[in-house]
């Protein structure tokens, strides 16, 4: 069981949006820790998508999105494109655990 | 650019440790902690340890606490990960990552498969 709740799937149609939600409690992201989100490919490293909860690294498409409300967050992907099917990962830290990182049980999104 | 390189793919046997590495290059070693993050077969990711190259400081999941030891060498900008009393549940990929001041991991390693089987 991750600490960090996310649903094992969703799915949507080229040019749908989709949102991905992450649940934790008051000792990780109700705790004021960050979010981050990650895409993963197989055969790849995961790759950094949002970061600090809204913010987008260089080179990502603003189609990606992130916000945080209280114990969630959430990350939308908009205009879906089929190379967006991938997993994607929640990450935050954990007070209740020494402030230890923690990861979301992952998300697979396929575009149909 | 900033590199993140691991060591070859490791078979070892259950009850035996395994070592492996991670070298950085294009940024300041000291300035960005390393962390190590794990998958295994058709599992998610998980989080294991982080160090502070800069003082050597350490922190581990309590997943792994007493079996995962890591460290560093300045001198080569690399980060060793030492697992001990393996078991079959610990095949996975291990990736490091560098870690920026707001806890995200932005540079990735390429991965490190390592199998225990007897």
């Amino acid at each position: 069981q991750s600490v960090l709740s996310q649903p094992p799937s969703v799915s949507g149609a080229p040019g749908q949006t989709v949102t991905i939600t992450c649940t934790g409690s008051n000792s990780n992201i109700g705790a004021d820790y960050d979010v981050h989100w990650y895409q993963h490919l197989p055969g790849t490293a995961p790759k950094l998508l949002i970061y600090a909860n809204v913010n987008r690294p260089s080179g990502v498409p603003d189609r990606f999105s992130g916000s945080k409300s209280g114990t969630s967050a959430s990350l939308a992907i908009t205009g879906l494109q089929a190379d967006d099917e991938a997993h994607y990962y929640c990450q935050s830290y954990d007070s209740s655990l020494s402030g230890s990182g923690v990861f979301g049980g992952g998300t697979k999104l396929t575009v149909l | 650019q900033v590199q993140l390189v691991q060591s070859g793919a490791e078979v070892s046997q259950p009850g035996a440790s395994v070592k492996f590495s991670c070298q950085a290059s294009g940024y300041i070693f000291t300035y960005y902690y390393i962390h190590w993050v794990r998958q295994a077969p058709g599992q998610g990711l998980e989080w294991m340890a982080s160090i502070n190259p800069s003082g050597g400081s350490t922190s581990y999941s309590q997943n792994f606490r007493g079996r995962v030891s890591v460290t560093r060498e300045t001198s080569t900008s690399t980060v060793n990960m030492e697992l001990t009393s393996l078991r079959s549940e610990d095949t996975a990929i291990y990736y490091c990552a560098r870690g920026a001041v707001a806890g995200y991991l932005d540079y990735w390693g390429q991965g490190t498969l390592v199998t225990v089987s007897s």
